[in-house]
């Protein structure tokens, strides 16, 4: 079975905290990576699509390791408005369905 | 808003009532999902449509039947349900192709069921 692995956590960190995630997926064939955010009671929704050479979005970072088949995100300064569950997702090349981990909490506090 | 329409927003039925989940997009997407999410669990799925056609039964009950008339619509038709199946329904939608960017998961608010 084609698996995405996360800690579910939760990481309770302090407002200004950097908080680094990884996720490992199982399939090799995997080629598209992607991070979601879902608040509590939410729909989950894009947080940031994962290139090979890293990518930055303000306060996040994606990293994907093909070599070990594990991506990450990092996130820097945090805010209480980043408290929420983020999803990791691979995906095969030339497939459109995704495999989610179960997510990984996260919790930031005054 | 992310385009992709989900109702109800939430459902009380019982184990022997009959009841239909709708979701719509209005995104021209080709591929439409069905997932199931449970208290503590990963969002699991259930359904594949891709212009129209089911592509993936993920070894759901029988009491889950999906219907998809058209590009745009998904129904999730309930039946005999169990309290087991008490969760949240998401719906999504993708363009579908090659590239990462066509792979994107676009989710509706998703509806809460409750099977009493």
């Amino acid at each position: 079975r084609k698996e995405v692995e996360q800690d579910p956590g939760p990481f309770n960190v302090p407002e200004g905290a950097t908080v680094a995630f990884n996720c490992t997926y199982s399939n090799s064939a995997s080629q598209s990576f992607f991070w979601y955010r879902q608040d509590c009671r939410k729909e989950p929704k894009l947080l940031m699509s994962v290139y090979s050479s890293g990518n930055e979005d303000g306060r996040f970072t994606a990293q994907l390791n093909r070599a070990s088949q594990y991506i990450s995100l990092l996130i820097r300064d945090s805010k209480l408005s980043d408290s929420a569950t983020y999803l990791c997702v691979a995906q095969s090349g030339g497939s459109y369905i995704p495999t989610f981990g179960r997510g990984t909490s996260l919790i930031v506090h005054p | 808003e992310t385009g992709v329409t989900q109702t109800p927003r939430h459902l009380v039925m019982g184990m022997t009532n009959k009841k239909s989940l709708k979701c719509e997009q209005h995104l021209g997407h080709n591929a439409m999902y069905w997932y199931k999410q449970s208290a503590k669990k990963p969002l699991e799925l259930m359904f594949v449509y891709n212009f129209k056609e089911q592509t993936e039964n993920n070894s759901v009950p029988s009491r889950f039947s999906p219907e998809c008339p058209n590009s745009s619509h998904l129904f999730l038709h309930l039946h005999t349900l169990q309290p087991e199946d008490s969760a949240l329904y998401l719906c999504a939608s993708s363009q579908d192709g090659p590239g990462a960017a066509k792979n994107i998961q676009y989710f509706g608010a998703g509806t809460r069921l409750s099977v009493l």
